[in-house]
């Protein structure tokens, strides 16, 4: 069975501060992984995805992640926080081979204060 | 906006009724998923349909069923509400071509009394 841990339930960091938000899986073979942001009242925004090659994957509104195959880890990061970025964040997980469903992580709630 | 969308945004029922929750996926997307967010269970997946034809399933109990439709958009019914059914429901769709993207809708927030 696959799974997601966020070991953080929240993160508290400065505006101008970088961030790191934390994700280790665990997946039968080779994974796809996803970074998801949920605003209040609003559905699931898909922000990265590493699929294949570069571990560091770019994504949205400055977000980067990281995936580390030896740690089996996924963290995501970004330079310099916003204010706006205080969201709830979901890492999941899909296996490569056969099929299989995305299982998301439980979230971390970040916190950036001004 | 995702391109998925999801109707009623809200919806206030009470314990043993049934309600149907609709959703129309991305054009072009043929996989539609349903997911139950709760504070205490997290997101739960709790079944896909692809092109009509369930694919998987999850933590959906017996009380929950789903079908899409020809024109691709799909209804979750829950019948025999419970207080603890009281959720945020989300439906999902994505191309279902491998490492693929879910594109989430924004939910309907079923509130039982």
């Amino acid at each position: 069975a696959q799974s997601v841990a966020q070991p953080e339930d929240q993160v508290n960091v400065a505006e101008g501060n970088p961030l790191t938000v934390k994700c280790t899986y665990s997946v039968s073979g080779n994974p796809y992984l996803f970074w998801y942001v949920q605003y209040p009242n609003r559905g699931l925004q898909f922000l990265l995805k590493y699929i294949t090659g570069d571990n560091l994957v770019k994504g949205s509104y400055g977000f980067e992640a990281e995936f580390n195959k030896s740690q089996t880890s996924f963290h995501l990061k970004k330079p310099s926080a916003l204010v706006s970025d205080s969201a709830l964040y979901f890492c999941a997980v899909r296996a490569r081979t056969g099929y299989s469903t995305l299982t998301f992580g439980k979230g971390t709630m970040l916190l950036v204060s001004p | 906006d995702s391109g998925v969308t999801q109707t009623p945004k809200h919806l206030i029922t009470a314990t043993g009724q049934r309600v149907t929750l609709r959703c129309s996926p991305r054009s072009g997307d043929l996989s539609v998923y349903w997911y139950q967010q709760s504070l205490d269970q997290g997101l739960q997946f709790l079944i896909q349909y692809y092109n009509g034809e369930e694919r998987a399933k999850g933590n959906i109990l017996e009380r929950f069923s789903a079908q899409q439709f020809p024109d691709l958009h799909s209804e979750l019914n829950l019948s025999s509400l419970e207080l603890g059914d009281s959720a945020l429901y989300f439906c999902a769709s994505s191309s279902d071509r491998g490492g693929e993207t879910q594109y989430f809708g924004p939910g309907t927030r079923l509130l039982v009394l």
